[in-house]
């Protein structure tokens, strides 16, 4: 699985926009990028995936740059609630098992 | 709550003991995974069970871990002899299908080795 680099914090205005971006310059084409996101003391959550295409669902927003090494999850409106660890993970579609690898991710700090 | 439960919440144990917890995934999952968390650092990848059979162990997975999972149902993850490093935050985590894109994670056993 590729390896992915991702910011270690950023802040965010309550009601605005939180674009988290994630570099995965070594991804495969049979390779997925998925989101999860960790919120304190609780199990992570998954937000949203895609594999080339930009996706939107209630969550959030994926946008794939054309190359697809790099990608954006956007917030649309952030809330105090987001505040949480944002993981990207790139996976191909498993033949057995799907276990996800985890980096670091991102620790994105709302703000009132 | 996503339907993945996990029990006990927090483990208090002297060194050396041993411990066992348990997860009760979503009914109609039939993959399981176990994960370890430490602080400040992601998830990291134990162990995997389709039904219940035990497909994938992490070479995380010393021979003090053994993980269970009879009839494909609720899985156990037991260590023997703990150590300190040990500690950490032990997730389940359970999904379905041939290819699933989300895995549900429950709350996680929070596991402390004095």
């Amino acid at each position: 699985d590729a390896k992915t680099t991702q910011p270690p914090s950023m802040d965010c205005a309550e009601g605005r926009a939180a674009n988290l971006p994630c570099n995965h310059s070594t991804i495969s084409g049979n390779e997925y990028v998925y989101w999860y996101r960790q919120i304190h003391s609780q199990g992570p959550q998954y937000i949203i995936h895609g594999l080339k295409n930009n996706e939107t669902n209630e969550m959030a927003s994926l946008i794939i740059t054309e190359d697809r090494k790099s990608s954006t999850l956007i917030l649309p409106h952030a809330t105090l609630r987001d505040t949480a660890v944002y993981y990207c993970i790139v996976r191909v579609a498993p033949l057995n098992t799907d276990k996800l690898i985890f980096g670091t991710g991102t620790r994105l700090q709302v703000f009132p | 709550d996503t339907g993945v439960s996990q029990d006990p919440r927090h483990k208090i144990t002297k060194r050396g003991q041993n411990v066992t917890f348990r997860c009760d995934p979503i009914s109609e999952h039939n993959r399981l995974y176990w994960y370890r968390q430490t602080l400040g650092q992601g998830p990291e990848f134990l162990t995997y069970f389709q039904n219940e059979a035990q497909l994938e162990k992490s070479r995380l997975l010393s021979d003090r871990f053994s993980a269970e999972r009879p009839k494909g149902s609720f899985s156990t993850l037991e260590i023997q002899r703990t150590e300190q490093g040990d500690s950490a935050m032990y997730l389940c985590a359970s999904s379905s299908g041939t290819f699933s894109y989300e895995q549900y994670f429950g709350p996680g056993t929070r596991l402390t080795v004095t």
